[in-house]
């Protein structure tokens, strides 16, 4: 089967760190995503591993090991904007960028 | 770049009834075409791809089908509604081979009563 295994529910403070693991298992992987979605908007997408390692953009950077099949989202410095979901996606081959998407992590930041 | 066009925004539809939701893609040709549905709470289903007109691929047995009658055109439909198609649809585009990421829709959200 393939499944992606992420927390349901994260809580942080302003200004705080915060990781979001996801586990994965597919058949076939090319690499991982990460997508924010704030309440009743659309996914926006924020970071994409293809190879082990970290990949930085700005306050977020995502890992990937590929040989744990597991990654995370970082997410610093948290503001009050940053309260959303957050889903990490496989991409799959395929000849075209076909996502698996987990369940999402809700993350809530407080004052 | 690249925005995406979807309405009706909201939409309640009674069960049996049919169903025809619009994506629209300005600011680019050829892209590959995605219909998503996610469910309260939970993530993205993939219901349908498209990579060029005319060509249609389904991801899940269902009471759904695609057409893409233009480039940048790709419609949901539904002849009877079912209760479990409620839910939040997301139309998507991307360019793989170009860059990984997909661009979103601002949704529709259909409740079937």
């Amino acid at each position: 089967g393939q499944s992606l295994e992420q927390p349901s529910e994260v809580t942080a403070v302003e200004g705080a760190i915060v990781q979001i693991n996801c586990t994965y298992q597919t058949s076939g992987f090319y690499g991982l995503s990460w997508y924010q979605q704030h309440d009743g908007g659309a996914p926006t997408f924020l970071s994409y591993n293809a190879l082990d390692g970290l990949e930085e953009t700005g306050r977020f950077s995502s890992f990937l090991s590929r040989s744990d099949s597991y990654g995370y989202l970082l997410l610093q410095e948290l503001q009050m904007k940053d309260s959303a979901s957050y889903f990490c996606a496989v991409t799959r081959p395929g000849g075209y960028n076909k996502l698996i998407f987990g369940a999402g992590t809700r993350l809530a930041v407080h004052p | 770049s690249q925005t995406i066009h979807q309405w009706p925004a909201t939409l309640v539809q009674p069960v049996g009834s049919p169903l025809s939701l619009e994506c629209t893609v300005e600011g680019t040709s050829n892209p590959n075409l995605y219909w998503y549905r996610q469910a309260a709470g939970r993530g993205l289903q993939l219901l349908f791809y498209s990579v060029g007109i005319g060509q249609i691929s389904s991801e899940v047995p269902q009471n759904l089908s695609a057409s893409r009658p233009q480039d940048r055109q790709f419609i949901l439909s539904s002849k009877k509604l079912l209760l479990s198609d409620s839910g939040f649809y997301l139309c998507a585009c991307d360019h793989p081979g170009l860059t990984y990421e997909q661009y979103f829709g601002p949704g529709t959200r259909l409740t079937v009563t």
